[in-house]
C-alpha cells in the first residue's frame, strides 16, 4: 500500500516563530489532507489539498503532485498550535485515508 | 452546522465483553469511515460505507469486528469478545461527494 512519511517527528519553537511541516508520500493521490489533532483528540480539517497551493491565516499549504510531497507552512506560530500534524492521503473517490505518524509541535511561550 | 458525533466518548470494557460504538455523521453525507488510532500512532482505517452498502472492510482486525449502517445514516461498530490489544481510540469519519473527510471526536476504548 501507499507510504507517508512526515518530518521532522517532533518540533519545538518559541512563540511567532515560523516551521515548515513536511509529508512525502509513495503513489499518486488524489486526495490529500492535513489534520491538527489538539490535546483532546479532536482532529480538525486544515486544508484539503491534493495539489497546488492554499492559505489560510498564519497557515498555508503547497503539494506538489508530481514529485509526491507536501508542505505545511506555520507562521507567526501561536501557543494554542500545540498538538500533533497528520498529513493522510487517499486514492479514487471517496476512498480510505493513509496516514503519516505524525509532527508533534510545541510551542512555547 | 453538526459535525460528526461519536458516543459513547469513553467506554471501559472488561476483556471478554462485547462494546457497541455509534457514529452519527454529518446530514446528507453518503460516505462513512472508521478508523483506529493507537496510542502515538496515526489513524488506521478500518472500513468505508457508501450510502447502507459496506464497500471495503479490509481494514477490520478479525472477525470479531463488525460494522453496519442499516439505513444509510448512523453507524455502529460492534467489537465482540474485547481483547486488550482492541484498547484504542476509534474515530469515525463522514463525506459528501468530494473526497474530504470530517472527523468524530472519537471513542476511547480501554478494555482491562
Amino acid at each position: 500500500g501507499i507510504q507517508v512519511e512526515q518530518s521532522p517527528p517532533d518540533l519545538i519553537l518559541q512563540e511567532g516563530a515560523n516551521s515548515t511541516l513536511r509529508c512525502n508520500f509513495s503513489d499518486s493521490v488524489n486526495n490529500l489532507q492535513w489534520f491538527h489533532q489538539n490535546p483532546w483528540g479532536q482532529l480538525i480539517n486544515l486544508f484539503y489539498i491534493p495539489s497546488g497551493t492554499k492559505q489560510n491565516g498564519r497557515l498555508s499549504a503547497t503539494t506538489v503532485a508530481t514529485e509526491r510531497y507536501s508542505l505545511l507552512y506555520i507562521s507567526s506560530s501561536q501557543t494554542t498550535d500545540s498538538g500533533v500534524y497528520f498529513c493522510a492521503v487517499g486514492v479514487g473517490a471517496n476512498s480510505k485515508l493513509t496516514f503519516g505518524k505524525g509532527i508533534t509541535l510545541s510551542v512555547r511561550p | 452546522g453538526a459535525g460528526v458525533s461519536q458516543s459513547p466518548r469513553y467506554k471501559v470494557a472488561k476483556r471478554g465483553q462485547d462494546v457497541a460504538l455509534r457514529c452519527d455523521p454529518i446530514s446528507g453525507h453518503v460516505s462513512l469511515f472508521w478508523y483506529q488510532q493507537a496510542l502515538g500512532q496515526g489513524p488506521e482505517f478500518l472500513t468505508y460505507f457508501q450510502n447502507e452498502a459496506q464497500l471495503d472492510k479490509s481494514g477490520l482486525p478479525s472477525d470479531r469486528f463488525f460494522a453496519e449502517r442499516p439505513e444509510g445514516s448512523v453507524s455502529t461498530l460492534k467489537i465482540q469478545r474485547t481483547q486488550q490489544e482492541d484498547s484504542a481510540v476509534y474515530l469515525c469519519a463522514s463525506s459528501l461527494r468530494s473526497y474530504e473527510q470530517y472527523f468524530g471526536p472519537g471513542t476511547r476504548l480501554t478494555v482491562t
